[in-house]
């Protein structure tokens, strides 16, 4: 079945410093979603990537979906402790239903 | 106000007991889903619904059973087969069926065996 890799697992960053999670899938996308889940929170969504090569910002996010449409990758520019969360893609292939990636906790320090 | 219910927020389950978690939206969304979340896991789908009185398995759905009599409705009923169900349990809605949806997660249930 399909298969969705997000690294890295964890991240530790300075504030201010960038951050980048990737997502890999094993099979073509017809399109991939990011979510945002806070500590103790539940996931909301982000933004959805339909397009070869798309590249979609949302102020200091910047998410992007690769050529052949099995990679994607959210971009962080200049951290901020309100960015402390997990990240989770989801790919949607054949099937119906989205497969998300295990995500990428972000820590930030201030 | 619109959105997805899920209660309680916590449930604490004794061995061998069957235990029920709720799931509303008032979204008018006809699709719902169930999702299991463990530490370093993900979210991984255990039923989903595309229209009332049908649902499907997911990847990890032994162990659980859920119903759709109603459209805005979806309780998940883990049961007594079910044996590692401590977890963060997740319910979301899409407005219909198929990719390109977004999905709108309710706040989840924390269920612990005791």
């Amino acid at each position: 079945g399909q298969q969705v890799m997000q690294i890295p697992q964890y991240q530790h960053v300075q504030e201010g410093e960038d951050f980048t999670t990737y997502c890999n899938s094993s099979t073509t996308l017809s399109n991939i979603q990011w979510y945002k889940q806070r500590p103790g929170g539940h996931p909301v969504f982000l933004i959805q990537l339909v397009k070869s090569g798309e590249v979609k910002k949302q102020k200091r996010l910047t998410f992007q979906f690769g050529e052949a449409k099995k990679n994607s990758s959210l971009h962080i520019t200049a951290t901020q402790t309100t960015d402390v969360g997990t990240y989770f893609c989801a790919g949607a292939g054949g099937s119906y239903i989205p497969t998300f990636g295990r995500g990428t906790s972000l820590i930030v320090h201030p | 106000d619109g959105g997805i219910t899920q209660s309680p927020k916590y449930l604490f389950r004794k061995e061998g007991q069957n235990v029920t978690l709720s799931c509303e939206q008032n979204l008018n969304h006809d699709a719902m889903y169930w999702y299991r979340q463990d530490p370093g896991q993900g979210l991984r789908l255990i039923y989903y619904s595309q229209i009332v009185n049908d649902f499907q398995k997911g990847d990890i759905a032994e162990g659980y059973s859920v119903s759709r009599e109603k459209k805005e409705s979806f309780p998940l009923t883990v049961t007594s087969a079910q044996k590692n169900p401590t977890a963060f349990y997740l319910c979301a809605s899409s407005r219909m069926g198929g990719t390109g949806e977004t999905q709108y997660f309710g706040p989840g249930t924390r269920l612990l065996v005791l």
